[in-house]
């Protein structure tokens, strides 16, 4: 199962953008790189999921670079309801033993 | 209504009781997962369940015990509660790429 590594925290502000860096040097060559968003007391939610180069949805960008050792979670324009823990999971998606594993995430404050 | 249902969501018990902690889900998923998370950690794996007749120990699963009753029902239990298991607890499911969690249970053993 391949490691993740992501910052503790971070703090932002209202209007910027926010990129969070995932290190995953391990990864398989199938593996998926998955994102999710947990909001305080709550469980954590799907947010993007992507296996190289750019995917884009609604919500966020994931970047992956060629090697696909790390991923970079973008969040364009970020309000302080984008206040939450974000969570960078790495495995085989589709495959029918796998189990989310989540670290311990980056926390994100967004301040006013 | 949520796909994925957790009850009671908040519970306070005294030590040695047994408690139940139920999850239901109307996704059709086979997986189940049940997760504990403590302040400032990540997720735990406790047990997960492929199907109704499979069930496998977790990373934490030493205190606790699940039943699979059916594809849509998944219950987690604590045997003899100890304060140390107070934590928030999650339900999820997961059919594909994707997981979906429940609302969690704050279990407060005192």
């Amino acid at each position: 199962l391949a490691k993740t590594t992501q910052p503790i925290s971070m703090d932002s502000y209202e209007g910027q953008e926010v990129n969070i860096t995932c290190s995953h040097n391990n990864i398989a060559t199938n593996d998926y790189i998955t994102w999710y968003q947990q909001f305080p007391s709550q469980g954590p939610r799907f947010i993007i999921q992507g296996y190289k180069t750019k995917v884009t949805n609604e919500v966020a960008s994931l970047f992956i670079p060629a090697d696909r050792k790390s991923s970079t979670l973008s969040l364009p324009r970020v309000s302080l309801s984008d206040t939450a823990v974000y969570y960078c999971l790495v495995g085989l998606v589709s495959g029918g033993s796998y189990i989310p594993t989540f670290g311990r995430g980056t926390s994100l404050i967004v301040h006013p | 209504d949520a796909d994925v249902t957790q009850t009671p969501r908040n519970r306070i018990t005294k030590t040695g009781k047994r408690i139940m902690l139920e999850c239901s889900q109307t996704k059709g998923h086979d997986r189940m997962y049940w997760y504990r998370q403590d302040p400032g950690l990540g997720l735990r794996l406790i047990y997960y369940s492929f199907d109704v007749k499979d069930i496998n120990k977790g990373e934490i699963s030493d205190g606790y015990s699940v039943s699979r009753q059916a594809q849509a029902k998944f219950s987690l239990s604590l045997e003899s509660a100890i304060p140390n298991q107070t934590a928030l607890y999650f339900c999820a499911t997961r059919q594909g790429t994707e997981a979906f969690f429940g609302q969690g249970t704050r279990l407060t053993v005192v």
